[in-house]
Parts: C-alpha cells; sequence; structure tokens
C-alpha cells in the first residue's frame, strides 16, 4: 500500500542549484499534481497532469518544470533554486474512479539557503 | 488573489468542544467543496466534502454546512478530541476545471484535555 511516494523528503540547495522532486503512485491514476505548501497561504498549485502525456500549468508555475514520464511518474524540476523556493512540495494523484479524492504523498521540506 | 477565504488562522478548544472552521468563496462557478485534514509531516488527507446543491453533510462527528446565497460554508467537528488536533484545509474546485483545487489558508486546530 505504498499509494504516492516522494523522494527525497528533506532537501537543502544553494542558490542557483537545480534539482529535481520524484513523485510515484501506484494506484493507476491518471491525474497527478504538484503542490506547495507555505505558512499562511495553504497549498498552492504549480503543475498538473491531466492524463499521459499531458501537463498544464497551476496557480504558481513560474521556476518549475514538470515531466510526465509515464503514467506513474511525474517529476517536478527546479532549474536555478531562489530563496523563494523554500517550502514543502506535495505530490498528489487522482482518477475518475475515485473522482474528486486527491491523494497525497508525505512531501519534500526544501531550503534553498 | 484568495479566491477562497478561511478563518480563524487557528484555533484552541477544551475536548469535547465544538470547533467551527469557516470558508467563503467569490466565484459562483465552483461546485465541489472538499476539506482536507493534515497531521504533522503527512500530507493532507480528504475528510469530507459537499456539493452546492446540499445545504449541510455529516460523517460522523464531522459535519459541513452550507449556504449557496452567502457563498459560505463551515466545517463543524462534533465532541472534539486531542486526535482531532490537525490543520484543516477548505478548498473548492472550479466547473469544467478538471480535478484542480483551490485551497484556503488553513485553520491550525489544537484540542485540549
Amino acid at each position: 500500500n505504498a499509494g504516492v511516494t516522494q523522494t527525497p523528503k528533506f532537501q537543502v540547495l544553494k542558490t542557483g542549484q537545480s534539482m529535481t522532486l520524484q513523485c510515484a503512485q501506484d494506484m493507476n491514476h491518471n491525474s497527478m499534481y504538484w503542490y506547495r505548501q507555505d505558512p499562511g497561504m495553504g497549498l498552492r498549485l504549480i503543475y498538473y497532469s491531466a492524463s499521459e502525456g499531458t501537463t498544464d500549468k497551476g496557480e504558481v508555475p513560474n521556476g518549475y518544470n514538470v515531466s510526465r514520464l509515464n503514467k506513474r511518474e511525474f517529476s517536478l524540476r527546479l532549474e536555478s533554486a531562489a530563496p523563494s523556493q523554500t517550502s514543502v512540495y506535495f505530490c498528489a494523484s487522482s482518477t475518475i474512479a475515485t473522482n474528486e479524492k486527491l491523494f497525497f504523498g508525505s512531501g519534500t521540506q526544501l531550503s534553498v539557503l | 488573489q484568495q479566491q477562497v477565504k478561511q478563518s480563524p488562522q487557528s484555533l484552541i478548544v477544551q475536548k469535547g468542544g465544538i470547533p467551527i472552521i469557516n470558508c467563503a468563496y467569490e466565484n459562483t462557478a465552483f461546485d465541489y467543496f472538499p476539506w482536507y485534514q493534515q497531521f504533522p509531516g503527512k500530507g493532507p488527507a480528504l475528510l469530507i466534502a459537499i456539493r452546492p446543491d446540499v445545504s449541510e453533510k455529516k460523517e460522523g462527528r464531522f459535519t459541513i454546512s452550507f449556504n449557496k446565497s452567502a457563498k459560505q460554508f463551515s466545517l463543524h467537528i462534533m465532541d472534539s478530541q486531542p486526535g482531532d488536533s490537525a490543520t484543516y484545509f477548505c478548498a473548492a474546485r472550479l466547473t469544467g476545471g478538471g480535478n484542480k483545487l483551490t485551497f484556503g489558508t488553513g485553520t491550525q486546530l489544537k484540542v485540549e484535555l
């Protein structure tokens, strides 16, 4: 019962470094999402993928890129990290069978110094 | 621009009390309103949800009250327990917007013995 798995759990970067956050789900879900969570701002959608082979921008996409590698995996890349990208990042997935329910991973805590 | 406004930011109640968390929205194109519960170090998990054609929905000790004309909805937790201590997020989904959710800013609830 893995559900949605995110790696790494913690990461510290220096300004300007790049990294990729990995997300995989084993529930055969069609849709996947990346959210960021910041104090006092709730969860904000960065990018989402309605199905394999498609991606679209969310509310706060600047500074990020995504890849829907296959049905299971959806990665988030920071090409040149900035302190403003210090946040907790959550991946989620859903499918028509579960209708509106989002299944979240346990998050990646990212600090950019 | 916050499309879903949530209050209060934090809340402390005694065991057995009835905490109430409120959310308000402006966009009448929202068609689905879930509440998510998040424990420290974990991702959010769906708690309960309502559609605008229903004024109230109850699941166990959790109740959503929905006022379509006022564009407000609230979460009530009956007979609250220390195990209910968590952060609660309201959310809303746009009609035809896929399964993308707009979240409120969150309410940190503490239930004291």
